[in-house]
């Protein structure tokens, strides 16, 4: 049970393009889904806090302008990144949480999306 | 600012042996402690939560607890290779999680 799928797994492009990394709870109902940063070999960043049907919450210093993030239904969360620059390079995870808001359930991480901008 | 604090390590401990791998926090409003495992390259797996002051078994791992401490614990019996790895502490009280930076394990054959 709680498997959390995330799609793309890579991807690859251009500066300035915009990439939307999906997220998806397979077998249970995520009223709370958070969308994380990790650069090699430092530890997770929490960038943003999304519940269902609500404005997400942004951690400081993450520019919600540039990471759109849209928690559409009880399963699947997806977050944009707009015109993506070298620096946005970096590996992305989701993370979802089940239990109707209570913050002491475990978060199930997908597999993480790892991103590269040429 | 809430903060949990783990030895980066690495720790190294030989194939078979028991490897122990420690986390403190600062929140004693803290309820629920987690223990997740990061291959190099991968997303967060989590091995075990525990809620309760004391012990919790489960498989070769081991959680334990100590809230008057701020003090919780992952045993690892019979330490495997496949056990290398990055293990994170996490901590959460009534908001988000709470992350450690991780403490390496290598295991050696």
């Amino acid at each position: 049970g709680a498997v959390v799928s995330q799609h793309p797994s890579r991807v690859i492009c251009k500066s300035g393009t915009s990439v939307k990394i999906e997220c998806r709870s397979l077998d249970f109902q995520a009223t709370t889904m958070f969308w994380y940063r990790q650069f090699p070999k430092q530890s997770l960043m929490l960038m943003a806090t999304s519940n269902e049907g609500s404005k997400a919450t942004y951690e400081q210093g993450v520019e919600k302008d540039k990471f759109l993030i849209n928690h559409a239904s009880l399963t699947l969360s997806t977050l944009t990144v707009t015109s993506a620059h070298p620096e946005d390079s970096s590996f992305y995870i989701c993370s979802a949480q089940g239990g109707a808001g209570n913050s002491n359930q475990p978060q199930h991480f997908g597999d993480g999306t790892r991103l590269s901008i040429l | 600012q809430k903060e949990v604090e783990q030895n980066s390590g690495p720790l190294s401990v030989p194939e078979g042996a028991i490897a122990s791998l420690n986390c403190t926090y600062s929140d004693r409003g803290s309820q629920s402690f987690f223990w997740y495992r990061q291959y190099s390259g991968k997303s967060p797996e989590l091995i075990m939560f525990i809620y309760s002051n004391g012990d919790k078994e489960d498989g070769r791992f081991t959680a334990q607890l100590n809230k008057a401490s701020q003090y919780v614990s992952l045993l690892i019996r019979d330490s495997q290779p496949s056990d290398s790895a990055t293990y994170l502490c996490a901590v959460s009280g009534y908001s988000t999680l709470t992350f450690g930076k991780g403490t390496m394990l290598l295991v050696s054959p």
